[in-house]
């Protein structure tokens, strides 16, 4: 069962456009929603996260879009530029007992051309 | 060292025979975590240690595999009689405290292949 699941599983997007990569998911006691990204050869790497009290956070050109009731959540990145080429993870993370393990999408990989 | 550090960081072995990877968290941080990656998806909770203790293996595939960080430091991912399926990429990551709240930082990975 895919607790998270992802989507497009690739974006290709030229420079200065916008990248919008969404997710769903389904298990309503996850409280915590972090986007991963990863270059090649690397780990994932935190980029940004979002709690589900809020529905929407900035920074940079980075903005998570938060919707509590559709259960879905979207990373969208402005002004995209070839240094953002990168594999993208959404995830999420388990509350009370649970609020160590995270559960991630299958990733998305964004090309920007120049 | 600045971040996590895994090794090695590829492995080819053959169906059967056992492999172990060694990961090497931030000096600092109490917990940490295993995950497997298949190519193509997200990684997998594996596991995961509070210092030396191991509160979750129930993402553990089979008892083939099994963990241990016996000085709260190093941990070490064995598994044994490898099969096919088992190849992937094995990330380990670690977090300053147990609590969630803390932010997981993932090393680069071993890429396990099994012929």
């Amino acid at each position: 069962q895919q607790q998270v699941k992802q989507s497009p599983q690739s974006l290709i997007v030229q420079k200065g456009g916008i990248s919008i990569i969404n997710c769903a998911y389904e298990n309503t006691a996850f409280d915590y929603f972090p986007w991963y990204q990863q270059f090649p050869g690397k780990g994932p790497a935190l980029l940004i996260a979002i709690r589900p009290d809020v529905s929407e956070k900035k920074e940079g050109r980075f903005t998570i879009s938060f919707n509590k009731s559709a259960k879905q959540f979207s990373l969208h990145i402005m002004d995209s530029q070839p240094g953002d080429s990168a594999t993208y993870f959404c995830a999420a993370r388990g509350s009370g007992g649970s609020n160590y393990k995270l559960t991630f999408g299958k990733g998305t990989l964004l090309t920007v051309n120049p | 060292g600045a971040g996590v550090s895994q090794s090695p960081r590829y492995k080819v072995t053959k169906r059967g025979q056992d492999v172990t990877l060694r990961c090497d968290p931030i000096s600092s941080h109490a917990t940490l975590y295993w995950y497997q990656q298949a190519l193509g998806q997200g990684p997998e909770f594996l596991t995961y240690f509070n210092y030396e203790a191991q509160p979750d293996k129930s993402g553990l595939p089979s008892d083939r595999f099994s963990a241990e960080r016996p000085e709260g430091s190093i941990s070490t991912l064995t598994i044994q009689r490898t099969e096919q399926r088992d190849s992937a990429m094995y990330r380990c990551a670690s977090s300053l405290g147990p609590s969630g709240v803390h932010e997981q930082f993932f090393g680069p990975g071993t890429r396990l292949t099994v012929l």
